[in-house]
């Protein structure tokens, strides 16, 4: 068990819906780090926050937001969801800002 | 180019056997070297973590780094079907703009071990 919870475990949707998905860091944790894992694409970073603020920016559509929250948890808002968004989604955390992360068990989006 | 290459595999070997599992990349300004093991609908755990080139050994698993070669591996001895998984190599460097070490990803190998 990492410390990292992420909800729902699996999400089943149309196209053009939004959904959010949600994180937990490890207690203590500051940053939290949101990828995108398909089976094509490998493990692809989207967007990382530290402490409340937006550090840094991946491959992260605009449709897609993300927030971190006083209480450090994070969510991650996709929207107008198409068929090709559907893949595994997970949240990462770490204190020491060195590349050291902590995965949650992801969030699986099927879009139909 | 990508920043990181990595076999795709899959690799199939019988129990007891050593692996060796192999990441080449591009980026100078890779400074950390991580190997993250996952396991089937599972996160990725971190396995071995790693900043100098050399060896480091825990248990089973040496993770070697040669800068100079942009060449970073995982050896598993006495390998097991628990060690079954798919075995990422990941690599960090300073985003100056973000203030923080960014990670890239190989796309794994998946390793089977047979008994």
């Amino acid at each position: 068990d990492s410390g990292v919870t992420q909800t729902p475990k699996h999400l089943i949707t149309a196209t053009g819906q939004r959904v959010t998905l949600r994180c937990s860091p490890r207690s203590g944790d500051l940053s939290v780090y949101w990828y995108q894992q398909s089976l094509d694409q490998g493990l692809q970073f989207l967007i990382q926050y530290y402490n409340g603020e937006e550090r840094a920016k991946g491959n992260i559509l605009e449709r897609f937001s993300a927030q971190q929250f006083p209480d450090l948890h994070s969510e991650l808002n996709l929207s107008s969801l198409e068929l090709g968004d559907s893949a595994l989604y997970f949240c990462a955390s770490s204190v020491a800002q060195t590349g050291e992360l902590f995965f949650g068990e992801g969030s699986r989006l099927t879009v139909l | 180019q990508k920043e990181v290459e990595q076999d795709p595999g899959p690799l199939s070997v019988p129990e007891g056997a050593i692996v060796s599992l192999n990441c080449t990349y591009s980026n100078s300004a890779f400074q950390y070297f991580m190997w993250y093991r996952q396991y089937s609908r599972k996160g990725p755990e971190l396995l071995m973590y790693t900043y100098s080139s050399g060896n480091k050994e825990d248990g089973r698993f040496t993770a070697q780094v040669d800068k100079s070669s942009k060449y970073i591996s995982l050896f598993i001895r006495d390998s097991q079907p628990s060690d079954s998984a798919t075995y990422l190599c990941a690599m960090s460097a300073i985003n100056s703009g973000a203030g923080s070490y960014q990670l890239t990803f190989g796309k794994g190998t998946k390793l089977s071990v047979i008994p």
